[in-house]
């Protein structure tokens, strides 16, 4: 199997603190994991990319300061909302690339995570 | 990343009816990938296709990577009403794995 979760599902947070966000890969080890956001009724777009042991790169218009990632263990990818406003409020998605996989191509994603900033 | 085209936006059919869908991009890409989301979830994986006019299935899913490697179709045939959801198309280039996605197509089936 290729199983991520997230955690937490469901958080609400109050504007100006810092919400963390975990995604593990409960039965495979990951090299790269990707967060991404998605708002109601729309695509996925990514927000960076992680690798295992290096800094995440981020993509163009993602402050890398205000979306900290990350990836310490093959495992564990987490993404930390810092200063949180009602403008973060998405709905928050990784997904990984299984190492030594038979497909390097395919991405397994998590359940997702639904911020709520108040 | 780019965004992809996909069309249509929507569909509103009745069980048994097939439904076919497609991605286009202004650019190449080395694999493309047909995902399945339902409300608060995340994508399901469902198809990948991996060279140019490959043609793979998965069940009632169909799904081709086009000869020019820049569009792709999926077709679900005789749908049943746990079809329902929204079907994405992403396209990938080798560099950094990462995913480029459509916008998407909501699909809903009457019974």
């Amino acid at each position: 199997g290729a199983v991520v979760s997230q955690h937490p599902s469901r958080v609400i947070c109050k504007s100006g603190t810092s919400v963390k966000i975990e995604c593990r890969s409960l039965d495979f080890q990951a090299t790269t994991m990707f967060w991404y956001r998605q708002f109601p009724k729309q695509s996925l777009m990514l927000m960076a990319t992680s690798n295992e042991g290096s800094k995440a790169t981020y993509e163009q218009g993602v402050e890398k300061d205000k979306f900290l990632i990350n990836h310490a263990s093959l495992t564990l990818s987490t993404l930390t909302v810092t200063s949180a406003h009602p403008e973060d409020s998405s709905f928050y998605i990784c997904s990984a690339r299984k190492l030594g996989g038979s497909n390097p191509y395919e991405q397994y994603f998590g359940p997702g995570t639904r911020l709520t900033v108040t | 990343g780019q965004q992809l085209n996909q069309s249509p936006q929507s569909m509103f059919i009745q069980e048994g009816e097939d439904v076919s869908m497609n991605c286009t991009s202004s650019s190449i890409f080395n694999t493309w990938l047909w995902y399945k989301q339902e409300p608060g979830e995340g994508p399901v994986l469902l198809i990948a296709l991996y060279k140019a006019g490959e043609l793979t299935s998965n069940g009632r899913l169909t799904a081709q990577f086009g000869i020019t490697r820049k569009d792709s179709f999926l077709n679900i045939s005789a749908s049943i009403p746990s079809d329902v959801g929204i079907y994405f198309c992403a396209g990938q280039t080798n560099s950094g794995y990462a995913l480029n996605f459509g916008k998407g197509t909501s699909l809903l089936v009457t019974p």
